[in-house]
């Protein structure tokens, strides 16, 4: 059982450059979330999608957008990178009706 | 808004010496308090969920409590191995997202 995976683990982008983060979960749950990881600031939460076919802002949606693919995958992508967008990643997933969420591993996207 | 105030930022301890790490919050209404461990390099991985005051949790020398504007999450006898970042989340009724704390860096010496 995988639980939730991300692909890649580690990216490197130029400036204006774009790229999709890949997300996938196995334990059939309905909301997916992706969230940022930046030292001193927690965990922020960029878009979340409640159920397939919905998705809906969170914290910090500027300079992302998102994909609900199917149950399965929840995709987030940057269509112009920026420095500011030096973080680790994270995408989550949770029962609809239930309260924890379970994370991927994260990914490390540096922008230069 | 929703607030989460982690306390200590960083604990160091020596193998055995038991401590308590602190997680203040302000919520509309809770539905429920997290606590996840957070390994270097690793995504947050799930340890307890509280959902009213009063609630206590156990997992091996991890103890979670809950209070109405706090909780803790007490660490006894502590090993080196139970060194990482505790995160603190809050999930208010009629939201999805959880709202998380900075985390407490736990360091335990051999």
């Amino acid at each position: 059982n995988a639980g939730v995976t991300q692909t890649p683990k580690f990216q490197v982008l130029k400036t204006g450059q774009s790229m999709t983060l890949q997300c996938a979960q196995d334990m059939n749950h309905n909301s997916m979330y992706w969230y940022r990881q930046d030292p001193g600031m927690g965990l922020r939460l960029i878009y979340y999608s409640a159920s397939e076919g919905t998705t809906d802002k969170g914290e910090v949606p500027n300079g992302y957008n998102v994909s609900r693919l199917n149950k399965r995958e929840f995709s987030l992508r940057l269509e112009s990178a920026a420095p500011s967008q030096t973080s680790v990643y994270f995408c989550a997933s949770s029962e609809v009706g239930g309260v924890e969420a379970f994370f991927g591993q994260g990914t490390r996207l540096t922008v230069v | 808004e929703d607030q989460v105030t982690q306390s200590p930022e960083a604990l160091r301890l020596q193998e055995g010496e038991s401590s308590s790490l602190n997680c203040s919050y302000t919520v509309s209404g809770l539905r429920g308090l997290f606590w996840y461990r957070q390994d270097p390099g690793k995504g947050p991985e799930f340890l307890f969920t509280l959902y009213s005051a009063g609630e206590e949790k156990e997992k091996e020398r991890l103890k979670a409590t809950l209070t109405k504007k706090e909780s803790f999450l007490h660490i006894t006898a502590p090993k080196p191995e139970d060194s990482a970042t505790y995160l603190c989340a809050v999930r208010s009724t009629g939201f999805q997202k959880l709202v998380f704390g900075t985390g407490t860096r736990l360091l335990v010496s051999p």
